[in-house]
């Protein structure tokens, strides 16, 4: 039982580049989620997926889109990066989206530098 | 709109000292509250949560919280750290529109 599973760990882009971050989760939990981490301002919510064939925008959803792929499978995608895109990506999964079974597993992150 | 504030960015403590982290939030819904600790190199993982009930909430290794009302607080404590703890301590809010706060790095002195 992997988890939340994230690829790549690290990736480095030049300014317009695109690039899909992937997601999985084995759990068989129905809400996934993408958040950003930048140093001194925690977590930000980026999309959110309730359910398989839902999505919605979270905190800071500009600049991304997102696929829910199935239920296992949650992907963000950079279209044209910028350097403020510059962060740390978290994926988490919950069984549903509402309490006591909203608590959050997350994946390892996403390292990733824009130039 | 919804948002958590922690105020202490970093904490030093020497091993056995009692710890205790703010968070105060502002949410318009149903409170759900929750502390989430990152270990260096680690990901994020529950420390405990808050849906309804006893306000004193008890979670792993020893950390509990209270959840008071009135202070719009979540405050988190331990009485006696260990050198392990050394993380980042996240608190949150919410439900799918979670809110995290900034985060307070604690460091633990053997």
């Amino acid at each position: 039982n992997a988890g939340v599973t994230q690829t790549p760990k690290f990736q480095v882009l030049k300014t317009g580049q695109s690039m899909t971050l992937q997601c999985a989760q084995d759990m068989n939990h129905n809400s996934m989620y993408w958040y950003r981490q930048d140093p001194g301002m925690g977590l930000r919510l980026i999309y959110y997926s309730a359910s398989e064939g839902t999505t919605d925008k979270g905190e800071v959803p500009n600049g991304y889109n997102v696929s829910r792929l199935n239920k296992r499978e949650f992907s963000l995608r950079l279209e044209s990066a910028a350097p403020s895109q510059t962060s740390v990506y978290f994926c988490a999964s919950s069984e549903y989206e509402v309490p006591p079974y909203n608590e959050q597993f997350f994946g390892p992150g996403t390292r990733l530098t824009v130039l | 709109a919804q948002s958590v504030s922690q105020h202490n960015h970093h904490v030093i403590l020497s091993e056995a000292a009692s710890l205790e982290l703010g968070c105060n939030y502002s949410y318009g819904g149903t409170v759900n509250l929750f502390w989430y600790v990152q270990y260096p190199g680690q990901h994020l993982q529950l420390l405990l949560k808050y849906f309804s009930g006893d306000p004193l909430v008890k979670g792993i290794k020893g950390f509990e919280a209270e959840f008071i009302k009135s202070k719009f607080s979540f405050n988190l404590r331990k009485p006696s750290v260990q050198w392990s703890d050394t993380a980042e301590y996240f608190c949150a809010v919410g439900n799918n529109d979670m809110r995290f706060g900034a985060g307070t790095r604690l460091t633990v002195k053997p």
